[in-house]
């Protein structure tokens, strides 16, 4: 089974600031890692996704997050923050080959102040 | 446009009283999900399904019931045995298949407990 950490409950930053929101799992076998985010009041959408190839994904809006085996983590960061970033992230863990269904993270909410 | 739609927004739920959380999707995806998300826990997978007449329990069935009659439509019907039903409840799709494991949400639906 597969697990997923996001070690922060709550980010918050100034804007124009970069920002990281960390992300941890746990898995036996080789995983596919996403990063959703959910604004106030709504569905989530996808950021970004790591499923093979560079350890480096750029996703939408500015962010990129970096997959490291080794460390079994897959970090969210963005060089310089906006206030409608404000919004929840979750990093979800899939095992290759396995179930399809992701296991999810508690979430960061990430607060962007002016 | 394809997308997922959920319905009502709101729904406000009377004791003893079964109430039933619209989801459908356009996009011929053949998985389907519900979760339900409380602040600080996440999501939770309440029920899913891969195909038609066919769907499994999540973590957290009990006091749920779905239905998958149609592709492209997976009801989910808070009975009254779920005692604490106050959430949010997210509808998800996906296709299955290598490469093709991004879940893509609906809107959501906010019950509450009169």
């Amino acid at each position: 089974a597969q697990s997923v950490t996001q070690l922060d409950s709550q980010v918050p930053v100034f804007e124009e600031a970069p920002v990281e929101l960390r992300c941890n799992y746990s898995s036996s076998v080789s995983v596919y890692l996403f990063w959703y985010v959910q604004y106030p009041n709504q569905g989530l959408q996808l950021l970004l996704k790591y499923l093979s190839g560079s350890t480096l994904v750029k996703g939408i809006n500015g962010f990129e997050a970096e997959f490291n085996k080794s460390q079994t983590s897959f970090h969210l960061r963005k060089p310089s923050v906006h206030i409608s970033d404000t919004a929840e992230y979750f990093c979800a863990v899939r095992t290759i080959g396995g179930s399809y269904i992701p296991t999810f993270g508690r979430g960061t909410s990430l607060i962007v102040h002016p | 446009d394809g997308g997922i739609t959920q319905s009502p927004k709101y729904l406000f739920r009377k004791e003893g009283q079964n109430v039933t959380l619209s989801c459908e999707q356009n996009l011929n995806h053949d998985a389907m999900y519900w979760y339900r998300q409380d602040p600080g826990q996440g999501l939770r997978l309440i029920y899913y399904s891969q195909i038609v007449n066919d769907f499994q329990k999540g973590d957290i069935a009990e006091g749920y019931s779905v239905s998958r009659e149609k592709k492209e439509s997976f009801p989910l019907t808070v009975t009254s045995a779920q005692k604490n039903p106050t959430a949010f409840y997210l509808c998800a799709s996906s296709k299955i298949g290598q490469g093709q494991e991004t879940q893509y949400f609906g809107p959501g639906t906010r019950l509450l407990v009169l």
